[in-house]
Parts: structure tokens; C-alpha cells; sequence
């Protein structure tokens, strides 16, 4: 079975600094990653995605993320934060079932913090 | 506009009672799924079905039943057999890859507020 592990419950930074949220995966074949973004009260949105390929991927908002199959990570990263920005982010792991999409496997999440 | 609903967005039951919540998407996804989410815990999957009259559970199904009469339907019954139901409940969807390399990501509507007094 695969697990996600967020070391980082509470993670503060300035308003404009750098942001570095970790992700460690445990799963025996090769993962299909996800990071969301969560603000109170509210569903998920997808930031990005890595299933095969170029192991930095893009996403939305200026975040990207870099999978590392020798480190079993896929750290979540932005240049400067925006006190927007400020909300819950989970990482998740997905695992192809024959024939399509099973449920996917979630971190415990981080709460970002922005100070001004 | 395209998406996932769920209602309502808050929900007070009585102790024993059960509890329906609905969720619908007009995405034309073939999987959707249930999750519970607890503070400090994640996401955990509840049930998910990849076609209509079949679903499947997840990883905390006990107290919990679901249907999938319809492809765009996916409602969740929240029995009094579930010891601890108070939880903020998502709904998502997705479509179906068949390949590794056609993998979908899941969409998730706004989710359902339970509290049980």
C-alpha cells in the first residue's frame, strides 16, 4: 500500500521569500504525484501533477515541483510568496489500478503561514 | 460552467439519525469518489466507483454506504453505525485512464460540513 509523509504540520514565511513545502511517497511502482491547495472551508485544487517524464513539473499559481525517485520526494516550491498564498497544501499519490483511477493516498498537510 | 456539486454546505443530524449527502458533477467523469477529512489527518477515502451500479471501499467504509444509479450522481449515507461522523466530507471525480500515460487527476467539489449533536 502507499503513504505520503509531510514532515512540516506549520510551516511561516515572509511575505516575497522563497517557499520549499516537503512530500516523501512510499509506493512500490512508479507513483503518479499531486499537489493541492486547500483555503478554509473550501474543496481542493490541483497545482500540478507528475506522472512520467521531465521530473519538473510547472504549475499553477508559480509553483512548481521536482521528483526525486532516489529520495521517494516531490518537494513543492514557489520564489516568492504572495500573502495570498497563505492556505493548507496536501501532496498525494495515485496508483493505476487495470482499467483506471483508484482513490488517491494523501499526506496529512501542511498549513502555510504568511507573515507580512 | 463545468463541475461538482455537493449540498449542503452544512448539515446538523441528531445522534443516531442517518444522514444522505449529496454530490453530482456535469463533468461527464466516469469515477467518482468520498472523502473524509479530519483536522490534522488528510484526506481519507471513504468509497469511489468507476462505473455506474458498481463502487468500491476505500480505506474507512465502515459506517458509510453509497449508490451510483447514475453517472453524474454519487450520493453518500452516513449510517448511525459510524462512531465518530462529525467531518468536512469532498466529493471528486475523474475520468477513467486506461493507460499509465492517459492517468486523470481527481476534481473535487466544495465540499459538506456534518456536524452530529
Amino acid at each position: 500500500a502507499q503513504s505520503v509523509t509531510q514532515p512540516d504540520i506549520h510551516i511561516t514565511v515572509s511575505e516575497g521569500a522563497s517557499l520549499e513545502l516537503r512530500c516523501n511517497y512510499s509506493y512500490g511502482a512508479t507513483p503518479y504525484l499531486f499537489w493541492y491547495v486547500q483555503s478554509p472551508g473550501q474543496g481542493l485544487q490541483l497545482l500540478l501533477k507528475y506522472f512520467s517524464g521531465d521530473t519538473l513539473v510547472q504549475g499553477i499559481k508559480g509553483f512548481e515541483a521536482e521528483f526525486k525517485r532516489s529520495q521517494s520526494s516531490f518537494n513543492l516550491r514557489k520564489p516568492s510568496v504572495h500573502w495570498s498564498d497563505a492556505a493548507e497544501y496536501f501532496c498525494a499519490v495515485g496508483a493505476y489500478a487495470g482499467g483506471g483511477a483508484d482513490g488517491l493516498t494523501f499526506g496529512k498537510g501542511t498549513h502555510l503561514i504568511i507573515q507580512p | 460552467d463545468g463541475g461538482i456539486t455537493q449540498s449542503p454546505k452544512y448539515l446538523f443530524r441528531k445522534e443516531g439519525q442517518n444522514v444522505t449527502l449529496s454530490c453530482e458533477q456535469n463533468l461527464n467523469h466516469d469515477a467518482m469518489y468520498w472523502y473524509r477529512q479530519d483536522p490534522g489527518q488528510g484526506l481519507r477515502l471513504i468509497y469511489y466507483s468507476q462505473i455506474v451500479n458498481d463502487f468500491q471501499k476505500g480505506d474507512i467504509a465502515e459506517g458509510y454506504s453509497v449508490s451510483r444509479e447514475k453517472k453524474e450522481s454519487f450520493p453518500l449515507t452516513v449510517t448511525s453505525a459510524q462512531k465518530n461522523p462529525t467531518a468536512f466530507y469532498l466529493c471528486a471525480s475523474s475520468g477513467m485512464g486506461f493507460t499509465e500515460s492517459s492517468y486523470n487527476e481527481q476534481f473535487f467539489g466544495p465540499g459538506t460540513r456534518l456536524t452530529v449533536l
